[in-house]
Order: structure tokens, then C-alpha cells, then sequence
């Protein structure tokens, strides 16, 4: 149980696009996700965490237009990286905390991760 | 803040070898600690944890003690294999109220046959 998934797992595009990167918890509800970017030997920097129905909360430095995050249900979050450049590429992980269970027993539990590359 | 600091790598060890990464956190109140392992190519697997000083977190043969009095969350295993080889990474979670990891560096781990 507590498996969440992403896709794409790869994905490559142009300069100047965007690419939606899709997080889903498959056999629970997750009222709350968190998104993580992974630089090359680096540790994990949150993102944002994205709660069901309302908007996400950003990290500081972290810019919301260009980085946009949708939690419509609770069993899927949205990364969209817009008008996507070189620097942006990087390794995004998401993770999905349980519904309903309290600290502090309550848990993340994280995607296999999404390697992006803007050329 | 909250801050974790592990032990930089990388880690080269033999089969069968002693492993030690250490780890030491900062933080106010009662954080959960937690190890997570990272494969190549993949996203985070949660390999134990603990949430209260002087819990001890096992799986897989890997061991680590919530040591309130020295802030630390060393990881042990007292024979490691070739599948071992990953990063690992320490983390915390502050008290309650709070759903917000925070990860130490990571510290890559290979082992040679």
C-alpha cells in the first residue's frame, strides 16, 4: 500500500515550452503533496506543498508563475513548469502524506521522481 | 531553523563491511527523525524512523537510536551487500502542526563486491 507514482518519468523539450508533471497516490487519499526539485548531488529543496482544493504554498525563491501547482483531487497533483529553460532541469519529486492520520504517525510517501530536461 | 547534517561522502565499503553514516540535527521541541534510501535513477524509500528519544528505527538489517542528548540519528548496519550501495539521506519532522521534511545532504554509499 501507500504507492504513489509520476509521470512522465523522463521527459526532454525545447526552451520556451511547458511540461505538466503528473503526482498520483494510488490506493490512498492525500489531502496533502508536497513538491521537491533534486539537484545533482544535492539534497531534496522543497518546492511547495499543495493541499487539496486550495492554492499551493510556496517556498521562498521559489517562482509560482513559472512553477505551477494544481491538487484538484485527492489522489492528484500537478507540476507545471512553463516556458521552460535549460536551468530548470532537474530532477522533480513529488510526495503524498495519508489523509486524516496524526503526527506524529502521519507519513510521506514519495514518487519514483521525474528527470527533466530542457534543451 | 530546523537543519540536519550528515556525514559527507562518499561512503566506499567491501562486502560484508560495518557501516556507519552519522547524522545530527538541530531542532526545537520533539522532531520525528527518519533515513530515507535513494536507488539510482529513483525517488525516495523510507527505510526507518523514530519518533520519540531513545526509539530505535530497524529494517532491512539497518539500525538507528533517537539520541535526544547528543541530537543525533546514526545509522548502522553491521554487514552490508553490493544493493546497499545508494544515498541516504537523514531527515526530521518537527512536532505537530508541522508536515515539512527537513533533509540532510545525502551520503552516497557504495559497496565493492
Amino acid at each position: 500500500g501507500a504507492v504513489v507514482s509520476q509521470h512522465p518519468s523522463r521527459v526532454i523539450c525545447k526552451s520556451g515550452t511547458s511540461v505538466k508533471i503528473e503526482c498520483r497516490s494510488l490506493d490512498f487519499q492525500a489531502t496533502t503533496m508536497f513538491w521537491y526539485r533534486q539537484f545533482p548531488k544535492k539534497s531534496l529543496m522543497l518546492m511547495a506543498t499543495s493541499n487539496e482544493g486550495s492554492k499551493a504554498t510556496y517556498e521562498q525563491g521559489v517562482e509560482k508563475d513559472k512553477f505551477l501547482i494544481n491538487h484538484a483531487s485527492l489522489t492528484l497533483s500537478t507540476l507545471t513548469v512553463t516556458s521552460a529553460h535549460p536551468e530548470d532541469s532537474s530532477f522533480y519529486i513529488c510526495s503524498a502524506m495519508l489523509a486524516g492520520v496524526p503526527h506524529p504517525y502521519n507519513e510521506q510517501f514519495f514518487g519514483p521522481g521525474t528527470r527533466l530536461t530542457v534543451l | 531553523g530546523d537543519s540536519v547534517t550528515q556525514m559527507e561522502g562518499p561512503v566506499t565499503l567491501s562486502e560484508e563491511a560495518f557501516l556507519t553514516i552519522n547524522c545530527t540535527y538541530t531542532a526545537t521541541g520533539y522532531p520525528s527523525l527518519f533515513w530515507y534510501v535513494q536507488y539510482p535513477g529513483e525517488g525516495l524509500q523510507l527505510l526507518l524512523k523514530a519518533t520519540k528519544a531513545d526509539d530505535k528505527g530497524s529494517n532491512k538489517g539497518f539500525e538507528a537510536t533517537y539520541r535526544k542528548e547528543t541530537t543525533s540519528f546514526h545509522l548502522e548496519k553491521g554487514s552490508v551487500q553490493v544493493s546497499d550501495s545508494a544515498v541516504y539521506f537523514c531527515a526530521l519532522l518537527k512536532g505537530a502542526g508541522s508536515y515539512q521534511l527537513t533533509f540532510g545532504k545525502g551520503t552516497k554509499l557504495s559497496v565493492i563486491p
